[in-house]
């Protein structure tokens, strides 16, 4: 995979958006960028992925800039529930020996009232 | 559907004692995976497994094995255990090519 870059914390108040970055200036044409967050020590969950057009579902947005270089996550109305930390990785489609799944350090985002 | 079922959720362990953990899917996925995670850290890879038979190495492999005689389950076992083998340990599974993986809940760890 290729090296993500991501701060290591945030905070945003409850019912605004929360906008995660993640650094990704190695990105190869044929890898995705997957989001997934983890929530108080549960095992990982997935958030949304793309390529390079931008993607929404009942989660998120995501949103790739036209170089690829960078991406950022929006949680359009965060709460509470979403205090978790949030994984960017960079990965093809379709995984094999030499790219499997890791996991940086994520951000830790805190949603506070 | 389960999803992924790890087995078992908290154990202690004394040094030198060996255990197994266990973990399940039952969606059929190709691609099983361990992952141990430290407190405060992120998730490292020990061992995946591209479908029955198959298996490789991750990121931090050393003082683990695993079998993969299905497609269903892919038990990690610890020999030997050690302080440092102290952590949560993730299974995860997913196809070769698709969205998403899917998590179990995790197996809480400690060595004394």
């Amino acid at each position: 995979d290729a090296k993500t870059t991501q701060p290591p914390s945030m905070d945003c108040a409850e019912g605004r958006a929360a906008n995660l970055p993640c650094n990704h200036s190695t990105i190869s044409g044929n890898e995705y960028v997957y989001w997934y967050r983890q929530i108080h020590s549960q095992g990982p969950q997935y958030i949304i992925h793309g390529l390079k057009n931008n993607e929404t579902n009942e989660m998120a947005s995501l949103i790739i800039t036209e170089d690829r270089k960078s991406s950022t996550l929006i949680l359009p109305h965060a709460t509470l529930r979403d205090t978790a930390v949030y994984y960017c990785i960079v990965r093809p489609l379709a995984l094999n020996a030499g790219n499997m799944l890791t996991f940086g350090g994520g951000t830790r985002l805190m949603v506070k009232p | 559907n389960a999803g992924v079922t790890q087995t078992p959720k908290f154990r202690i362990l004394k040094i030198g004692q060996s255990m197994t953990l266990q973990c399940a899917q039952d969606m059929n996925h190709n691609y099983m995976y361990w992952y141990r995670q430290d407190p405060g850290m992120g998730l490292k890879l020990i061992y995946y497994s591209v479908g029955a038979g198959i298996t490789d190495k991750g990121e931090v492999p050393n003082g683990y094995n695993v079998s993969r005689s299905t497609t269903e389950d892919f038990p990690l076992r610890l020999e030997l255990a050690a302080p440092s083998q102290t952590s949560v340990y993730f299974c995860a599974s997913s196809y070769v090519v698709g969205t998403e993986a899917f998590f179990g809940q995790g197996t809480r760890l400690t060595v004394v």
